[in-house]
């Protein structure tokens, strides 16, 4: 089945640096490729997303890029506000499932 | 428009003892998914259901575990009897269909089981 690796697993920046995090995956059918924020106590929220049809895709200080050849997407947090530490986590489909990776903690220290 | 509904948001119970998990996904979502996040771990599918059908069920644990969407709608997860090892946030998801390449999955809060 799909595998979706993830690095780093934790990432420290300060406020107004940028961070970057990055997934690879096995299947090579994957065409869906969503990103989580997890908040402690809460559950996945999406951020951001990307198909298999585009190689980047921008939404304010979140950017997604996507390489196909190599299998490999990340995602770029730019101008990091404390309120964006949280733990992130890439996915991939297979099929209709999503496979996710094991996350990012990422903190943003003022 | 209210998100994925899950409760109870936290429960405790001894082992060998049964737990169901509900939930209420985003109306008009025929697409309803349960995982399990074990601790500083992804999610993991369990299994997915398309309207009342169960269309995968893969990795659910049966002898164990149990799940129904009997009118489509919301959901019942069940595990009888609890072992430690299922300590973790059972989580549920929406989507409108199947995740292709149109249909983002919306999570709901989860609910943190511990099992002692």
């Amino acid at each position: 089945g799909e595998n979706v690796e993830q690095h780093p697993s934790t990432l420290s920046v300060q406020e107004g640096d940028s961070a970057v995090i990055k997934c690879t995956y096995s299947d090579s059918a994957s065409n869906y490729f969503p990103w989580y924020k997890q908040e402690l106590g809460k559950g996945p929220q999406l951020i951001i997303d990307i198909r298999s049809n585009v190689g980047e895709k921008k939404d304010q200080r979140i950017a997604v890029t996507l390489n196909k050849t190599a299998k490999h997407f990340s995602l770029h947090i730019t101008e990091t506000q404390p309120e964006d530490s949280a733990v992130y986590f890439c996915a991939a489909n297979s099929g209709y499932a999503l496979n996710f990776g094991k996350g990012t903690s990422l903190l943003v220290t003022p | 428009e209210a998100g994925v509904v899950q409760s109870p948001r936290y429960k405790i119970i001894e082992k060998k003892q049964p737990v169901a998990f509900w939930c209420n996904p985003i109306s008009g979502h025929n697409t309803l998914y349960w995982y399990l996040q074990n601790l500083g771990q992804g999610p993991e599918l369990l299994i997915r259901y398309e309207n009342e059908e169960a269309v995968d069920d893969s990795q659910l644990p049966k002898d164990r575990f149990s799940a129904e969407r009997l009118k489509g709608v919301d959901s019942t997860l069940k595990i009888q009897p609890a072992e430690l090892g299922d300590s973790a946030v059972y989580l549920c998801a929406s989507s409108l269909a199947g995740t292709g390449i149109n249909h983002e999955q919306f999570f709901g809060p989860g609910t943190r089981l511990t099992v002692l």
